[in-house]
Order: structure tokens, then sequence, then C-alpha cells
């Protein structure tokens, strides 16, 4: 069975620094990996995926993720947070074989002044 | 492009009560997506149409909730009769295909309250 774990519930990180959101994945099969952010009071927006293309995957707003598949891994990074990064973060697994979609817990991402 | 349309964006019943919601996706999505996120969590699938047939309703509470998309296109959803663990927030997605990478684009969702 495949399931999606976000390893922190909340993170925070001072203004200008490194952000990382871990998210961990276990399939049998090859997934399909995205990063969704969700700001208060909207809706849900694709970050970036996964789709067993290039394993670094680069998204909008500044953020990437490297797919590893040795550590069943797809942390979501960028090199210098913003306030406007401040959001809840969803990490979601798809197979490409039944199409089954699971979403993570989240993380909320706190941006410190 | 015009994106999801839900509707209502906010809803309170009581216990009991009967609620339906409206979801129109993006021009041209065959897939539909209506999901439950409870305060705190991750949003869970509740049911997957591809066209108007359905492709998944495994997590549908079908003893209460009802999903329908007649001509493939708009699509209600339904809880009749509603509890209080139903409060949540609604979304629909649609996405141009059922393929595992697609993307699929949110609404606003519909926040339901039920006292």
């Amino acid at each position: 069975a495949q399931s999606v774990t976000q390893l922190d519930s909340h993170v925070s990180v001072s203004e200008g620094t490194p952000v990382l959101l871990r998210c961990n994945y276990s399939s049998s099969y090859s997934p399909s990996l995205f990063w969704y952010v969700q700001h208060p009071n909207k809706g849900l927006q694709l970050l970036l995926k996964y789709t067993s293309a290039a394993t670094l995957v680069k998204g909008i707003n500044g953020f990437e993720a490297e797919f590893k598949k040795s550590e069943t891994s797809f942390h979501l990074t960028k090199p210098s947070a913003h306030m406007s990064d401040a959001a809840e973060y969803f990490c979601v697994v798809s197979l490409n074989r039944d199409d089954k979609i699971i979403f993570g817990k989240g993380t909320r991402l706190h941006i410190l002044p | 492009e015009a994106g999801v349309a839900q509707s209502p964006r906010y809803k309170i019943i009581e216990k009991r009560q009967s609620v339906a919601f409206w979801c129109n996706p993006i021009s041209g999505h065959a897939t539909l997506y209506w999901y439950q996120q409870i305060l705190g969590q991750g949003p869970k699938l509740l049911i997957q149409f591809q066209n108007n047939g359905v492709v998944d309703d495994s997590q549908l509470p079908k003893d209460r909730f009802s999903a329908e998309r007649l001509k493939g296109v708009d699509s209600t959803l339904k809880i009749q009769p509603a509890k209080l663990e139903d409060s949540a927030v609604y979304l629909c997605a649609s996405s141009w295909d059922i393929a595992g990478g697609e993307t699929q684009y949110f609404g606003p969702g519909t926040r339901l309250l039920v006292l």
C-alpha cells in the first residue's frame, strides 16, 4: 500500500534563511509526487511535481524538490525564505498504476521576521 | 482560463439536516475530485470521476454521502443526514485526465459547520 509521511507538522525559519520541508513516501510502483501550498483562506496551488523525468524539480516561487528513490524522499527546499511563504504545505503521492491519490497531513511553515 | 468554481463558500446547518455542494470544473477537464479536509489534516479523497463515471469512491461514507456528475461536467456532493464530524472544508478539484502525473486544480472550497 502506498503512503506519504510529512515528518514535521510545523517548521519555523527566519526570513532569508533556507527552508526544508520533509516528505517520505511508500510505494510499490513508480509514483508521481507533488507539493501543493495552501495559503490561509485560499485554494490549494501546485508548487511542483515529479513524474519520472528529472529527479530535481523546480517549481514556482523559488521552491525545488529532489526525488531520491533510494531514500524514498521528496523533500521541498528553498534557499531563502520570504514572509509570503508562510502557509501550509502538502506532499502528495499518486500511483501511475491505479491512480490512487494520497495527501500528507501537511506542514505549516512559519516565517520569523 | 477560469478556475474551478464551488458554491456555496460557507454553510452552517444543524445535525441531521441535509446539505449539497456544487462544483464546476475547468472547461475540458475530464477528471473531477471531491475531497474532505478536516481542520488540521490533509485533504482526504472522497470520490473521483472520469467524465460521468466513478473511478474511486472507496473512502466515501455511502450511508450518508452521495455525489453525481450527470453530464460529465458539473458535480454535486450531498450529505444526508449530516453529523457533527462532517464539519470540514469540502474541496473540489479537476484535471485534464486521470493519469497519475496530472496536475489537479483546486477550487476555493466550501466550509461546512454542523451544529
